[in-house]
């Protein structure tokens, strides 16, 4: 069956360093993968995109590569800050569908 | 971009009993989903609300436990019916356009079954 599988349940990580959290999926041939945040009490946000055919994507101080071979994708948030707290979920979906499969979520908190 | 209004935000329920959440959308979007997220856990694609038609439910959810309804390109509603404290979660609705591929998330509602 399909399963995506989020590197840890919660990260801790001094303020100013690189976070780096994994998705790591099987029995997928994802078109595209996406990484959203979350905050308690509130719906998902969208962060970023990168597609099957692509290596890696930015977007100001985040940085997702997608390596299919491995079947993964690392989640990069540079110069971290306390506000950078929340849980980042990553999500698969296949060919034209917009329904996402999640990853159960990393928790991630940036110590000041 | 779409912003979603979902409401009630949170009800406690007598078990039993059904409650309708309502999910509208600020834009005409493509697709509408609805999603369950029990507490600490991800979430778990419920169905794809289709307009005019009849829902289509993934594994382990039916139709008559989760009755959904979307009249029309920008409103829908989940009903959770007959409610026992298992079903006890955050209920999410989301939404996407046919241009776009990042999906849009309502603000959740959080329902407990007592």
């Amino acid at each position: 069956s399909q399963k995506i599988e989020q590197n840890s349940e919660a990260l801790n990580i001094q303020e100013g360093k690189t976070a780096t959290l994994t998705c790591n999926y099987t029995n997928y041939s994802p078109a595209y993968l996406q990484w959203y945040r979350q905050d308690p009490g509130r719906g998902p946000v969208f962060l970023l995109l990168i597609r099957e055919n692509e290596k890696e994507k930015r977007k100001e101080r985040l940085k997702v590569t997608f390596d299919t071979t491995l079947k993964q994708s690392l989640f990069h948030i540079t110069a971290s800050q306390p506000a950078d707290s929340a849980t980042y979920l990553c999500a698969l979906a296949s060919g034209s569908a917009r329904q996402l499969t999640f990853g159960s979520g990393t928790q991630l908190t940036v110590l000041p | 971009s779409a912003v979603i209004s979902q409401k009630p935000s949170r009800d406690i329920c007598q078990r039993g009993t059904s409650l309708t959440i309502q999910c509208q959308v600020d834009s005409q979007v493509t697709m509408m989903f609805w999603y369950r997220q029990q507490p600490g856990q991800s979430l778990t694609l419920i169905a794809t609300a289709n307009q005019g038609s009849e829902a289509t439910y993934e594994s382990g959810f039916v139709i008559d436990k989760f009755p959904i309804s979307r009249p029309n390109l920008t409103f829908s509603t989940l009903t959770v019916s007959n409610m026992s404290p298992e079903d006890s979660s955050i209920y999410l609705c989301s939404a996407g356009t046919a241009q776009g591929t990042e999906a849009f998330f309502g603000q959740g509602t959080r329902l407990t079954v007592v």
